[in-house]
């Protein structure tokens, strides 16, 4: 197990609505990144927070936003839902924020369904 | 640029064999190159990784082989098990970057 747990692990939404996605990290990790997994593809970055403010941005439009708390804990927010939004949504942690050599832990995922 | 590319698709090998999987990147600044296991229902799990200033990497029946010029890495298994069925993704990142980019993944099935 890689101690970080996201939840819900799976979701439903329709098209236009909002959804929150939570993600848990390891206990001393300062970093959490978001990665969106289409279904057969590879992980794509979204963002990456190091002590709660952003440190970083993959292709992704505004609606897609993050928040970080003092106390492990991490938000994914998406607004005006699409239906190309429906992904397995990863969030990882790390102790430091440059990606060399640094060992992401991910967590297991949310499946959001956008109808 | 930031692309990565990995081949096969799939791949369907019989218990005890070798698995080859091969990924391609173009962006030189590249200089991390890990693979990461991804089981269903679970995320990705670091399996090994490299760096350009070796050509060859082990641990156990995993090794990674690296090719700086041609900007080409693979990842092979050797005396393949069912309990390597998963499908298996390539990365790359460059010294400061936060992100990882990966590539679209291979599924392996190893046949008992």
């Amino acid at each position: 197990e890689t101690g970080v747990t996201q939840s819900p692990t799976h979701l439903i939404k329709t098209r236009g609505q909002q959804v929150t996605l939570r993600c848990s990290s390891q206990s001393g990790h300062n970093t959490v990144s978001w990665y969106q997994q289409a279904l057969g593809q590879g992980p794509q970055f979204i963002f990456q927070y190091y002590r709660e403010e952003e440190n970083g941005r993959g292709n992704f439009p505004p609606r897609f936003s993050g928040l970080q708390f003092p106390n492990y804990s991490s938000e994914l927010n998406v607004n005006a839902l699409e239906l190309d939004d429906s992904a397995l949504y990863l969030c990882a942690s790390s102790l430091e924020p440059a990606a060399t050599n640094e060992k992401l832990f991910f967590g297991s995922g949310t499946q959001l369904s956008v109808l | 640029q930031q692309q990565v590319k990995q081949s096969p698709q799939s791949l369907i090998v019989q218990k005890g064999g070798i698995s080859i999987i091969n990924c391609a990147y173009e962006n030189t600044a590249f200089d991390y190159f890990p693979w990461y296991q991804q089981f269903p229902g679970k995320g990705p799990a670091l399996l090994i990784a490299i760096r350009p200033d070796v050509s060859e990497k082990k641990e156990g029946r995993f090794t990674i082989s690296f090719n700086k010029s041609a900007k080409q890495f693979s990842l092979h298994i050797m005396d393949s098990q069912p309990g390597d069925s998963a499908t298996y993704f390539c990365a790359a990142t460059d010294n400061y970057g936060q992100n990882f980019v990966f590539g679209p993944g291979t599924r392996l099935s190893v046949l008992p």
